[in-house]
């Protein structure tokens, strides 16, 4: 299974664009990249999911490089409310596999 | 509503007193897992099950025990409880076992052993 790094936190102000990073070099060919958030005292939910090149929805937006080896969630105009733990998951699409979710990163949205 | 259900939400008990977190989903999802979150740690999968019967060990399974009797349930069972299983405990279910599927979590069950 592919190991994701992420920063540990992340400060930023509202209106702001936040990227966060996950670094994930020993990525397999049929992995795919899956970006959850999660609020203090909830479980995670999913925001956005990609293979290759970018993915956008109404939340946010996923860029992977085409070596795939890292990929950049992007958050736009960021408010108080997205101050949360944002989390990368890699995984192939086959069955039978442990999920492992890294460290996360806390995003911090200040005033 | 499509929803992931834990019970109970808050547990406080002892040592070695037996428990069980019960878990249900109403999605008819095959795959169905019990994560612990840590402070510092991130969310590690304690047992995942792939569909009815159907059980394997994640990161963390030491002290903790499963079932997948019907569809719908996973319970996640502690038949001596210790207190460095203090913590938060979630459960998640997808429809297919792969990581190309949503997980969706359930509320959290925040657990205390003295």
């Amino acid at each position: 299974l592919a190991k994701t790094t992420q920063p540990i936190s992340m400060d930023s102000y509202e209106g702001q664009e936040v990227n966060i990073t996950c670094s994930h070099n020993n990525i397999a060919t049929n992995d795919y990249i899956t970006w959850y958030q999660q609020f203090p005292s909830q479980g995670p939910r999913f925001i956005i999911q990609g293979y290759k090149t970018k993915v956008t929805n109404e939340v946010a937006s996923l860029f992977i490089p085409a070596d795939r080896k890292s990929s950049t969630l992007s958050l736009p105009r960021v408010s108080l409310s997205d101050t949360a733990v944002y989390y990368c998951l890699v995984a192939p699409p086959s069955a039978g596999n442990m999920l492992t979710f890294g460290g996360g990163t806390r995003l911090m949205v200040k005033p | 509503e499509a929803q992931v259900t834990q019970n109970p939400r808050y547990l406080i008990t002892v040592t070695g007193k037996k428990l069980t977190v019960t878990c249900s989903q109403n999605m008819n999802h095959e795959y169905m897992s019990w994560y612990r979150q840590d402070p510092g740690l991130g969310l590690r999968q304690i047992y995942y099950s792939m569909n009815v019967e159907v059980t394997d060990k994640g990161d963390v399974p030491e002290g903790y025990k499963v079932s997948r009797k019907e569809k719908r349930n996973f319970p996640l069972i502690l038949e001596s409880p210790s207190p460095n299983q203090t913590s938060l405990y979630f459960c998640a279910s997808s429809r297919h076992s792969d990581g190309y599927n949503e997980q969706f979590f359930g509320p959290g069950t925040r657990l205390t052993v003295l």
